[in-house]
């Protein structure tokens, strides 16, 4: 069956451009969650979905960051004004519930780079 | 705060066995999980502890002392296509739904 899914997997832009990348989890799974990845470093959070309602924005690092799931499936994560410090790997993972021991499945990324 | 640590980078030979070991604290400790991450690729799930002891797949191994706020991972019959990064996770159930990650044990099977 298909995993998690993400678009673009690359992205380079320049400083000050906005970007939005894209998840699609797997079909079914309630909750969803966005971390960002510094090379060399264990993924960080940023936020998390319970279907279509974003339940926890506590790791957002600035109000440029915003993210959506409009419908309780795929999810957007927007950057604005994008700053050179942005530079990461963007992961969203899914998971069939919240909680329990339900692991999260992870798509493969979008890599980041602010020139 | 949580406070995840894992060593940095360990080697080990093939064919042999390495243990990475991954301590944490946490007040709401509500499970602890192991990934394997190559280089750009995704975290790829491996093990998951909530309770005390061992749990045993296949070459893989995870154990946790929840009073010593302490798990490894064993990882037997190394293979060259192990070395990757292993990232130890823990929810903490005051902190919702999310894992906080620690850095990641880069692990490298020389022949």
């Amino acid at each position: 069956g298909a995993g998690v899914s993400q678009s673009p997997r690359y992205k380079v832009a320049k400083r000050g451009q906005d970007v939005a990348l894209r998840c699609d989890p797997i079909s079914g799974h309630v909750s969803l969650f966005w971390y960002q990845q510094a090379l060399g470093q264990g993924p960080e959070f940023l936020t998390y979905f319970q279907n279509e309602a974003q339940l926890d924005k506590s790791g957002l690092p600035s109000d440029r960051f915003f993210a959506e799931r409009p419908e309780g499936s795929v999810s957007t994560l927007k950057i604005q004004r994008t700053q050179q410090e942005d530079s990461a790997v963007y992961l969203c993972a899914s998971s069939p519930s919240s909680g329990g021991p339900y692991e999260q499945y992870f798509g493969p990324g979008t890599r980041l780079t602010v020139t | 705060g949580q406070n995840i640590d894992q060593p940095t980078e360990m080697t080990a030979t093939e064919g042999a066995i390495v243990q990475i070991n991954c301590t944490y604290q946490t007040s709401g400790f509500n499970g602890l999980f192991w990934y394997q991450q190559h280089a750009g690729e995704a975290p790829t799930f491996l093990s998951y502890n909530v309770l005390d002891g061992l749990e045993e797949k296949g070459r893989f191994s995870s154990f946790l002392s929840r009073s010593k706020g302490y798990s490894y991972l064993l990882l037997k019959e190394l293979q060259m296509k192990d070395s990757a990064s292993y990232l130890c996770a823990v929810r903490d159930r005051n902190y919702g739904q999310n894992f906080v990650f620690g850095p990641g044990t880069r692990l490298s099977v020389l022949p």
